[in-house]
């Protein structure tokens, strides 16, 4: 398997603009996961999703970020609009259990706001 | 959420035993502890976890006080390899929770 794949793995946008990062988890991995990770606040958790359905959101900085699971294999986190203080390495993890904290993470989208 | 407390950073010698500590006083019966480690631009990776009993894996042993109030991870053969933040949690339903972990410098 090739783990979780993450694109792009580099972002570099404008203040204003609409960014798109895209997930691809583990196959047969019903748990995805959205962290973001910045010097100030360390990694944080977003938002997870099971069977393609979100479950908590309460980790979602404001309604900017959204994020969606139309299938199984694909999950995509928008900003609209995209601000400074949005820059930040973003992961995705999958996991096969909700209980268990093997998660297995993405190389991560850095993402930078101009 | 149990909060877990471990040291800023540390150093170890190539090849040598690196023994990284972490205090859970407040962990509840049924939380796990989870190790993970992050070398520099890439994803966390899981390590080990445990309940209340000694674990081994290939990558590292963890051991749990009796009381689980505090466990201690050992990198059995420390390679430059390992250079990486260390982090130590406690497991609350679905959610790891990051701390600043324990920065480990393997010195050649």
């Amino acid at each position: 398997d090739a783990g979780v794949i993450q694109s792009p793995r580099h972002e570099v946008t404008e203040m204003g603009q609409e960014v798109t990062l895209r997930c691809k988890p583990i196959s047969g991995h019903d748990y995805l996961f959205w962290y973001r990770q910045t010097m100030m606040r360390g990694l944080e958790l977003l938002i997870y999703f099971n069977n393609n359905v979100p479950i908590d959101d309460s980790g979602m900085p404001e309604d900017r970020f959204s994020a969606k699971m139309p299938n199984a294999s694909f999950s995509t986190l928008k900003i609209q609009p995209s601000e400074p203080r949005d820059s930040a390495v973003y992961f995705c993890a999958s996991s096969s259990r909700r209980t268990s904290g093997e998660q297995y993470f993405g190389p991560g989208t850095r993402l930078t706001v101009t | 959420d149990a909060k877990t407390t471990q040291p800023p950073s540390m150093d170890c010698a190539e090849g040598r035993a690196a023994n990284l500590p972490c205090n859970h006083s407040t962990i509840s019966g049924n939380e796990y502890v989870y190790w993970y480690r992050q070398i520099h631009s890439q994803g966390p990776q899981y390590i080990i976890h445990g309940l209340k009993n000694n674990e081994t894996n290939e990558m590292a042993s963890l051991i749990i006080t009796e009381d689980r109030k505090s466990s201690t991870l050992i990198l059995p053969h420390a390679t430059l390899r390992d250079t990486a933040v260390y982090y130590c949690i406690v497991f609350n339903d679905y959610k790891l929770s990051f701390g600043a972990g324990t920065t480990v410098t393997v010195r050649a």
